[in-house]
């Protein structure tokens, strides 16, 4: 079964705490993203990748870091530096042609505790 | 900051149809208008996609007119689970989606 699969679905970090997000896909997806929702608004983009061992900055990449070793593998660590990391966070992969467009993982919610 | 304007909310009852009309005043020649889906705690999912006139699929239809600065997504006779939030976006392929704040419909009984 094809998809974006992320994991965990819930995570709690402690202040000062590094965690690493992970997002894995079969759909050989070229282009990868990392996005940020708070609650009620809209999906703010975090870091995209385009291919292996290549990442750009989204609109809001300040504490946060990813790496891209391999296609199927796009981790988001979210550090200390990132002040306000509570939020929900989406992974998605982009194709041409395949579904129109993107196709999004199901979220991890990270929680500072 | 998205490229396009839709209303915030809407509310409708189960039955009816519900359009959701969103404004593209900087839309390219190149283009595509895609709607998502959004329910709470998971991912967007695609609904439907064009380019102009009218497309139809299994769950919405999409208007768009001639001049594409807007289109419009018709869901036909709307259920308590078409409760979610709708987003429309205007993208090139290579270009990153920019997501708005979207339409958060309300289906009441």
């Amino acid at each position: 079964d094809g998809g974006i699969t992320q994991s965990p679905k819930y995570l709690f970090r402690k202040e000062g705490q590094n965690v690493t997000l992970s997002c894995e896909q079969n759909l050989n997806h070229d282009a990868m993203y990392w996005y940020r929702q708070d609650p009620g608004q809209g999906l703010r983009l975090i870091y995209y990748s385009q291919i292996v061992n290549d990442f750009q900055k989204g609109d809001i990449a300040e504490g946060y870091s990813v790496s891209r070793e391999k296609k199927e593998s796009f981790p988001l660590t979210v550090t200390s530096a990132q002040k306000n990391p509570t939020a929900f966070y989406l992974c998605a992969g982009y194709s041409p042609g395949v579904n129109y467009g993107y196709t999004f993982g199901s979220g991890t919610r990270l929680t500072v505790v | 900051l998205a490229k396009t304007t839709q209303p915030i909310s809407m509310d409708s009852y189960e039955g009816q149809e519900v359009n959701i009309t969103c404004s593209h005043n900087n839309i390219a020649t190149n283009d595509y208008i895609t709607w998502y889906q959004q329910f709470p705690s998971q991912g967007p999912r695609f609904i439907i996609q064009g380019y102009k006139t009218k497309v139809t699929n299994e769950v919405a239809s999409l208007f768009i007119p001639a001049d594409r600065k807007s289109s419009t997504l018709s869901l036909p006779r709307v259920s308590l689970s078409d409760t979610a939030v709708y987003y429309c976006l205007q993208y090139n392929y290579g270009q990153n989606f920019v997501f708005g704040p979207g339409t958060r419909l309300s289906v009441l009984p």
